[in-house]
C-alpha cells in the first residue's frame, strides 16, 4: 500500500518551452501532496504544498507562476513548470502522506528534468 | 526554524564495518522518520518512531528515538554494499503537514 508515481521518470525540453510533471498516488487518497527539487547527493527542498480543491502554498523563493501547481483530485497533483530554463534542470519528486497516524510521507520514484 | 542537523554528511566505509548516523535537533518532534535514496529513485521510508527513547530493529539497522524527543541515530551492523545510499531523516511536529528534512548522509559501502 501507499504507492506513489509520477511521470514522467525524466524529460527534456527546450529552454521556453513548459513541462508537466504527474503526481498520482496509486492506492489511496490525498487531500494533501508535496512538490521537492533536490540537487545531486543534497537533501530536499520543499517548493510547495498541494491541497486538493484549493490553491497551493508555496515556500519562500518558490516562483508560484513558474512553477504552477494544480491539485484537482485527491490522486493527482501536477507541477507545470513554464518557460523552462536550464538552471530549472533538477529531480524532482512529489510525495503524499496518509491521513492520521505519524505524518509520514510516500515518495513518488522523481522526475528528471534537463532543460536544453 | 525548525532544523534537523544530521552527521556525518558523507561516509565511506569497508564493507562489513559498522557505522552510525546521528540526526539532531533543539526542536521536539511528535515523530520521526527515516528514509533511503538511491540515485534517480525517490527515497523510501525505512521506519517511523513516535515514542521517545524508542528503539526499533530493521534487520541490521537500529534507529533510535531520544528521550526528548529531539534526536534520533541510525546503527548500521556489518554494512553491505547494498546499503549504499542517502539516508535521510526527517522530523514531524505540531499540526503542519510539512515534515522538517534532515541535510543527509551519503553513505557508501566499499566491497
Amino acid at each position: 500500500g501507499a504507492v506513489v508515481s509520477q511521470h514522467p521518470s525524466w524529460v527534456i525540453c527546450k529552454s521556453g518551452t513548459s513541462v508537466k510533471i504527474e503526481c498520482r498516488s496509486l492506492d489511496f487518497q490525498a487531500t494533501t501532496m508535496f512538490w521537492y527539487r533536490q540537487f545531486p547527493k543534497q537533501s530536499l527542498m520543499l517548493m510547495a504544498t498541494s491541497n486538493e480543491g484549493s490553491k497551493a502554498t508555496y515556500e519562500q523563493g518558490v516562483e508560484k507562476d513558474k512553477f504552477l501547481i494544480n491539485h484537482a483530485s485527491l490522486t493527482l497533483s501536477t507541477l507545470t513548470v513554464t518557460s523552462a530554463h536550464p538552471e530549472d534542470s533538477s529531480f524532482y519528486i512529489c510525495s503524499a502522506g496518509l491521513a492520521g497516524g505519524p505524518r509520514v510521507q510516500y515518495f513518488g520514484p522523481g522526475t528528471r528534468l534537463t532543460v536544453t | 526554524t525548525q532544523l534537523l542537523e544530521q552527521s556525518p554528511q558523507f561516509l565511506s566505509i569497508q564493507e562489513g564495518e559498522n557505522l552510525t548516523v546521528y540526526c539532531n535537533s533543539s526542536s521536539v518532534f511528535s515523530s520521526l522518520q527515516w528514509y533511503r535514496q538511491e540515485p534517480g529513485e525517490g527515497p523510501v521510508l525505512l521506519v517511523t518512531v513516535v515514542t521517545g527513547g524508542e528503539v526499533k530493529k530493521l534487520k541490521r539497522l537500529t534507529f533510535q528515538f531520544g528521550d526528548a524527543r529531539k534526536d534520533s541515530s541510525l546503527h548500521i551492523t556489518a554494512a553491505q554494499t547494498g546499503d549504499t545510499g542517502l539516508y535521510l531523516c526527517a522530523g514531524a511536529s505540531g499540526s503542519a503537514r510539512q515534515l522538517t528534512f534532515g541535510s543527509g548522509t551519503q553513505l557508501t559501502v566499499l566491497p
